[in-house]
């Protein structure tokens, strides 16, 4: 069974930096051709991708939001971290991490978590 | 403003079909990169619906069907139920870029 689970701040400051921790289970991320994404959402709005990270460590990112962003991996805890510097609130999402197995798309969704930015 | 083009909204009468188009470029779904789909009912997590252009994981009904044709892509639902209202979501890569591409969502009414 696969699991799927975000966790992180459910509110920052503008200009602060997020930092959220995607924690799967039942998948393996050193399997040729697999990676983990994260997406997310405004309250209201559509779905927007945001980063990826394959297992050779490669990494893709929105051309619209590179700069802010950092996605890494730590195998061994079967964990990905996505970081987003200059926190602004138009970033207040929820924000979901997903598996992606061998093929393109996303199979299995966490939960997600909602992400307010305030002062 | 999304690289994939979806209608913002479709609606159908109980029983009937309707289709959600997803319309990409040559650097995306015109070049051969697979589309997806998701749905997305109200208050819950993206599910996937339909992968590989045409493919349905275990669990989703045939009554849920995906084709491709060029730079679109199109999602049919047959025999609509009201649990099928919602929002729907195609997505792609694109090779251009190298990135994950999602439409801007379509919001299906069962009248």
């Amino acid at each position: 069974q696969i699991t799927v689970k975000e966790s992180g701040p459910t509110l920052v400051k503008p200009t602060q930096t997020l930092t959220l921790t995607c924690t799967f289970s039942g998948f393996s991320l050193i399997t040729s051709g697999v990676g983990v994404g994260w997406i997310r959402q405004p309250p209201g709005k559509a779905l927007e991708w945001l980063a990826l990270i394959y297992w050779d460590d490669s990494k893709r990112y929105s051309p619209s939001l590179k700069s802010r962003l950092t996605i890494t991996k730590d195998t061994s805890k079967n964990q990905v971290v996505l970081t987003m510097t200059n926190m602004d609130p138009v970033d207040t999402a929820t924000y979901f991490c997903a598996l992606k197995p061998v093929a393109g798309s996303f199979d299995y969704w966490g939960q997600g978590t909602l992400v307010t930015v305030s002062s | 403003q999304s690289v994939l083009t979806q209608p913002p909204s479709v609606s159908g009468a109980p029983g009937q079909r309707v289709t959600i188009s997803c319309t990409g470029s040559s650097s995306n779904i015109g070049a051969g990169y697979d589309t997806h789909w998701y749905q997305q009912l109200p208050g819950t997590v993206p599910k996937l619906l339909i992968y590989g252009n045409t493919n349905r994981p275990s669990g989703v009904p045939d009554r849920f069907s995906g084709s491709k044709s060029g730079a679109s892509a199109s999602l049919a639902i047959t025999g609509l139920q009201a649990e099928d209202e919602g929002d729907y979501y195609c997505q792609s890569f694109d090779g251009s870029l190298s990135v994950v591409v999602f439409g801007g969502g379509t919001k299906l009414t069962v009248l």
